[in-house]
């Protein structure tokens, strides 16, 4: 039962616009949400979280976007660029839990 | 700040053999501490985690262990390796307190052969 989803395996854009990555995730006690960054051969890098308080958080050219209702959460960079091409990671994680639940990854690929 | 190692980088093992991979942090105290496996072509899977010296959670049955012999060292092990054990382990900490991210050491690619 994979209770964190992110559906699209790949996405391709082009340097200077935006990439926007989707996660949807089934179980409703969770209440935190984070987005990794993974280069090949590289441990993951934390790149923004967001409670489930809020509906938006931003960090310089991300921005990640929760809706609770839809249990959706998305990843926006803006703007794209090469060097931002990796693997990111939904993880979600629920109250009292040690514990954080990934996403199977997203290869984005920013074209010069 | 804070330093998560990893070693090794690399390894290449036959199979029916052990292993010992050694995860050490600094600069933190108390950290909760993770084992994750990354098999080629898929995500993240926790393997183990624990929250204070000889306290190990498992999440998947397997043939691997994980030992935590003091505050800031983390052991996965395994007397006899299988095939199915080739993939990039990680290693991660988190401060369990107030914050919920956590921090990922390098990698080890391990092959079985």
């Amino acid at each position: 039962d994979q209770q964190v989803k992110q559906n699209s395996p790949s996405l391709s854009v082009q340097e200077g616009r935006i990439s926007i990555l989707n996660c949807d995730y089934t179980n409703s006690m969770f209440d935190y949400f984070l987005w990794y960054k993974k280069y090949p051969a590289e441990g993951p890098t934390f790149l923004i979280s967001i409670s489930s308080i809020k509906d938006k958080n931003e960090d310089g050219r991300f921005t990640v976007f929760l809706n609770k209702s839809a249990k959706h959460l998305s990843l926006h960079i803006v703007p794209s660029q090469p060097g931002d091409s990796a693997v990111y990671f939904c993880a979600a994680k629920g109250s009292g839990s040690e514990k954080l639940v990934f996403g199977k990854g997203m290869k984005l690929t920013v074209n010069p | 700040s804070q330093t998560i190692h990893q070693w090794p980088a690399t390894l290449v093992q036959p199979v029916g053999s052990p292993l010992s991979l050694e995860c050490t942090v600094e600069g933190t105290s108390n950290p909760n501490l993770y084992w994750y496996r990354q098999a080629a072509g898929r995500g993240l899977q926790l393997l183990f985690y624990s929250v204070g010296i000889g306290q190990i959670s498992s999440e998947v049955p397997q043939n691997l262990s994980a030992s935590r012999p003091q505050d800031r060292q983390f052991i996965l092990s395994s007397k006899k390796l299988l095939l199915s054990d080739s993939g990039f382990y990680l290693c991660a900490w988190e401060v369990g307190t107030f914050t919920y991210e956590q921090y990922f050491g390098p990698g080890t690619r391990l092959t079985v052969t």
